[in-house]
């Protein structure tokens, strides 16, 4: 298997644009999570799926964020609009089950500028 | 709240040291602990998972145990080589993944 796919790797864009981060878990896993990664804040959980079913977005900073999970294959992280405070680069990861061993991707940089 | 702590915050050691990284929680109510290790610029690469039933896991020239009731785990690197070089993370979970802020290791040459 590939392991987790996400693109784009890296993005840049200026304020106020939407940004769309894609992911696609590794085949046969029911579970995927999205993580961002700060200097600050270090790695934090902003949403995470269960069957393409949103389980818990308590950590999703704001309205401007927004993630779907179409279908087993498929999950985007939206943000409109972007904001300078929005860079940090963000992981996708999946798992066979929410309480299983978590795969990464390799993580997409975004910088807002 | 779930708090995850990792000591030290960064580490230097001569190549072929044995080397003890430790992990700290504050809720031993958990499913698994997870040790990753990831490389600058790079993505997270899981490394171990301890299931909560359990209290070590091995690979290779790696050895993790965990405490729960006193909520620590330990990352044991053996002969340790420059290769070994990266910022090591732990995670605890109750479904998704709450995480300590890492150890930077160098191993000199």
């Amino acid at each position: 298997d590939a392991g987790v796919i996400q693109s784009p790797r890296h993005e840049v864009t200026e304020m106020g644009q939407e940004v769309t981060l894609r992911c696609k878990p590794i085949s046969g896993h029911n579970s995927l999570f999205w993580y961002r990664q700060t200097m600050m804040r270090g790695l934090e959980l902003l949403i995470y799926f269960n069957n393409n079913v949103p389980i818990d977005d308590s950590g999703m900073p704001e309205d401007r964020f927004s993630a779907k999970m179409p279908n087993a294959s498929f999950s985007t992280l939206k943000i409109q609009p972007s904001e300078p405070r929005d860079s940090a680069v963000y992981f996708c990861a999946s798992s066979l089950q929410d309480d299983y061993e978590q795969y990464f991707g390799p993580g997409t940089r975004l910088t807002v500028t | 709240k779930q708090e995850v702590t990792q000591i030290p915050a960064a580490l230097s050691v001569p190549e072929g040291e044995n080397l003890v990284l430790n992990c700290s929680f504050t809720d031993s109510a958990i499913y698994n602990l997870q040790w990753f290790r990831q490389d600058p610029g790079k993505g997270l690469t899981s490394l171990l998972l301890i299931q909560s039933s359990q209290r070590e896991q091995t690979s290779g020239r790696l050895n993790a145990s965990l405490d729960k009731s006193s909520g620590r785990s330990t990352l044991y690197i053996a002969a340790s080589q420059p290769g070994d070089s990266a910022t090591y993370l732990c995670a605890v979970s109750r479904y998704k993944l709450i995480f300590g802020s890492g150890t930077r290791l160098l191993v000199r040459p």
